[in-house]
């Protein structure tokens, strides 16, 4: 069964950089799919933040490209979210995922990280 | 990208049934047959219930369907259940490996 677990601080101050890191466990990272990152702020919708694939290869969501970095640790099976200059409204609950290339689709999610933008 | 749009609420009676629906572009939904549909409890992660306009995820029960016409997804739910009341949103394919979802359509059960 593959699961992923999200893990970092839950709270980071304004203009300073979030990061999130996601473990995979019961699939090899490094064989294939997509790893996304989607996030939702509280009470609100869902929004794609980010996604890894084949070879290292990344691809961002416009509004966010400016600030959004994801990686690979291929040697402890996780992958990481670094978004810089963060303020209130980055608040949100982060969610790693599984992402089918092609069609898109999320079979896999974390249970979701909730990160606060507060001095 | 903006993003797609839907309905904030759709409500309904046990066994009746209810369409969401959710509007892209030609450059999402319009473009591709990769909508997918997710169904998302209070304090939850959400659940896949529909890939590729109308492909059941597993263990998902047929009275969720999928469809597509044009620009227009929907999601049908057929004998309303109490446990149908959630969050509902769509994704799609955008180009380019971009996603993106849905503002969510809250399902109430009455």
């Amino acid at each position: 069964q593959v699961q992923l677990q999200e893990s970092g601080p839950g709270l980071v101050k304004p203009s300073e950089t979030l990061s999130l890191t996601c473990a995979v466990s019961g699939y090899s990272i490094s064989d294939g799919y997509y790893w996304a990152w989607i996030r939702q702020p509280p009470g609100e919708g869902l929004e794609w933040i980010g996604s890894l694939y084949h070879g290292g290869n990344t691809c961002y969501n416009p509004s966010l490209k400016s600030r959004v970095s994801i990686s690979v640790d291929t040697s402890r099976n996780q992958f990481s979210l670094r978004l810089s200059s963060v303020t209130a409204a980055d608040r949100a609950v982060y969610y790693c995922a599984r992402l089918w290339g092609g069609s898109s689709h999320v079979d896999y999610w974390g249970q979701g990280a909730l990160v606060t933008v507060s001095s | 990208q903006s993003a797609l749009t839907q309905p904030p609420s759709a409500s309904g009676s046990p066994g009746q049934s209810v369409t969401i629906s959710c509007t892209g572009t030609s450059s999402d939904v319009g473009g591709y047959d990769y909508v997918s549909w997710y169904q998302q409890h209070p304090g939850k992660a959400p659940k896949l219930l529909i890939y590729e306009v109308y492909k059941w995820s597993s263990g998902v029960p047929d009275r969720f369907s999928g469809s597509k016409s044009g620009n227009t997804a929907s999601l049908t739910v057929s004998g309303l259940q109490a446990e149908d009341e959630a969050d509902y949103y769509c994704s799609s394919y955008a180009g380019s490996n971009i996603v993106v979802f849905g503002g969510g359509t809250k399902l109430t059960v009455l």
